[in-house]
């Protein structure tokens, strides 16, 4: 299976800065089979974005992501109050199957 | 509207063979290229995909857990049910199941709000 790597596990920034995650595949990944998913406490994941640049309804266009290969990253241009969440990116090909990475924490500063 | 609602049994004894549902409302399983999907999460931990059953009935599992997971759909009751066997505590989590769409692929977009398993004697 394909491990995925977040890094940093906990990120502290405050409301208007730039927040930067990362993904680390443990093989090749196209980004077309990646996606990355926010969760608030008690929540469900909420799917953000997938592909190059597939956003899901409603997000907006401060999340983007980037990168190919093993190495992704997701950007957050400019956090608002409702952005500090968990994320996690996943993998969601069926071969070999859909894996997730352990997340990533974004706290206010 | 897409919506998804997971239910089963709160607690389940070691051992004991754990089912859950999914009732879905706002689109149908027969729809080529749609699927259904279970992932858990236990508490304070990563996503763990489970189980993905589609429109055409293929069906694939977690090879860690493939010999004790089975994932079926009623059509009819717009349901998908998957059953666990011999649980053990380690499998404490928040099961979810989502639609998730293989034509074109997507990963899961609407997820149900997760139902809670505790294993314990």
């Amino acid at each position: 299976e394909i491990v995925l790597t977040q890094s940093p596990g906990t990120l502290s920034l405050a409301p208007g800065e730039r927040a930067t995650l990362s993904c680390r595949a443990s093989q090749t990944v196209s980004i077309s089979w990646l996606a990355w998913y926010q969760q608030k406490p008690g929540q469900a994941p909420r799917l953000l974005i997938y592909g190059a640049s597939s956003r899901a309804t409603g997000i907006p266009d401060r999340f983007s992501v980037s990168g190919s290969g093993t190495d992704f990253t997701l950007t957050i241009s400019r956090l608002e109050p409702e952005d500090f969440a968990v994320y996690f990116c996943q993998q969601f090909g069926i071969s070999p199957p859909p894996t997730f990475g352990q997340g990533t924490k974004v706290e206010i500063k | 509207q897409v919506t998804l609602r997971e239910s089963g049994p709160a607690l389940v004894k070691p051992t004991e063979t754990l089912t859950l549902t999914c009732t879905f409302s706002g689109f149908s399983l027969t729809t080529s290229g749609v699927c259904i999907t279970w992932i858990r999460q236990p508490p304070g931990k990563a996503l763990e995909w489970l189980a993905r059953i589609d429109w055409d009935d293929e069906k694939y599992y977690s090879a860690s857990l493939k010999t004790r997971l089975t994932i079926s759909k009623d059509t009819s009751k717009n349901q998908v049910v998957l059953t666990m066997t011999n649980m053990d505590p380690v499998d404490t989590a928040t099961y979810y199941c989502a639609r998730q769409i293989a034509i074109p692929a997507a990963p899961p977009l609407e997820w149900g709000q997760g139902t809670l398993v505790t294993v314990s004697s």
